[in-house]
């Protein structure tokens, strides 16, 4: 059964920075394109950013300003995302999420639980 | 960044209508969208990829359509289960962007 699973949320004050990190169990991790995805209290879902199955591409939304940065341990099947500088405008839920396959063009099939990150003084 | 607009935002309607939610997208994504459905509190659920393709396990009464940037998702008769958001998300390129969201209710 493929699991992901979050952790590393929580509280952090404003220009903080926060490490999220995601095991995945159950599949071939180094065969899967990684994302990650946010949604703020209420809101709707954002893409954040996602990685090659070797790591060796990666892509981020342009409003993060090079802020953030996606990860992955294939050895240990793990995937991160290092955010820095945080706002409180990044108060959101985390979510892991599994693409289809190993091609750019797939959607997501599976996705974590959610974290929640939470920017305040 | 290909932006998608889903219409309507949100919309009341009964058990037993057919719903159709539309999604544009600022430039041709081909068929790579896929339409997703959430409930409160839980993540989203995979209901269609590749525009019109539906996922095992979804039920029947789902169904996709559209290419280039016109989609639509149809219901074609509301169940009280249907109660969610649904997003629209394309992955033409490795930049991916979801619809704001339509949060269908029941009367």
């Amino acid at each position: 059964e493929v699991q992901l699973v979050e952790s590393g949320g929580g509280l952090v004050q404003p220009g903080g920075s926060l490490r999220l990190s995601c095991a995945a169990f159950g599949f071939t991790f180094s065969g899967h394109w990684m994302s990650w995805v946010r949604q703020a209290p209420g809101k709707g879902l954002e893409w954040v950013a996602n990685i090659k199955p070797d790591g060796s591409a990666k892509h981020y939304v342009d409003s993060l300003k090079g802020r953030f940065t996606i990860s992955r341990d294939n050895a240990k099947n793990s995937l991160f995302l290092q955010m820095n500088s945080l706002t409180a405008e990044d108060t959101a839920a985390y979510y892991c999420a599994r693409d289809w396959s190993d091609g750019l063009q797939n959607p997501i099939d599976y996705w974590g639980q959610g974290i929640l990150v939470t920017v305040s003084s | 960044d290909i932006q998608m607009t889903q219409s309507p935002s949100t919309l009341s309607t009964s058990v037993g209508d057919r719903v159709t939610i539309t999604c544009r997208a600022s430039q041709s994504i081909s068929s790579w969208l896929a339409w997703y459905q959430q409930k409160p509190g839980k993540a989203p659920k995979l209901l269609i990829q590749k525009a019109s393709s539906l996922e095992s396990g979804v039920p029947s009464r789902f169904s996709g359509s559209g290419s280039g940037t016109e989609f639509t998702l149809t219901i074609s008769s509301l169940q009280p289960d249907d109660s969610a958001t649904y997003y629209c998300q394309q992955y033409s390129t490795g930049f991916r962007t979801f619809g704001q969201g339509t949060k269908v209710e029941i009367k």
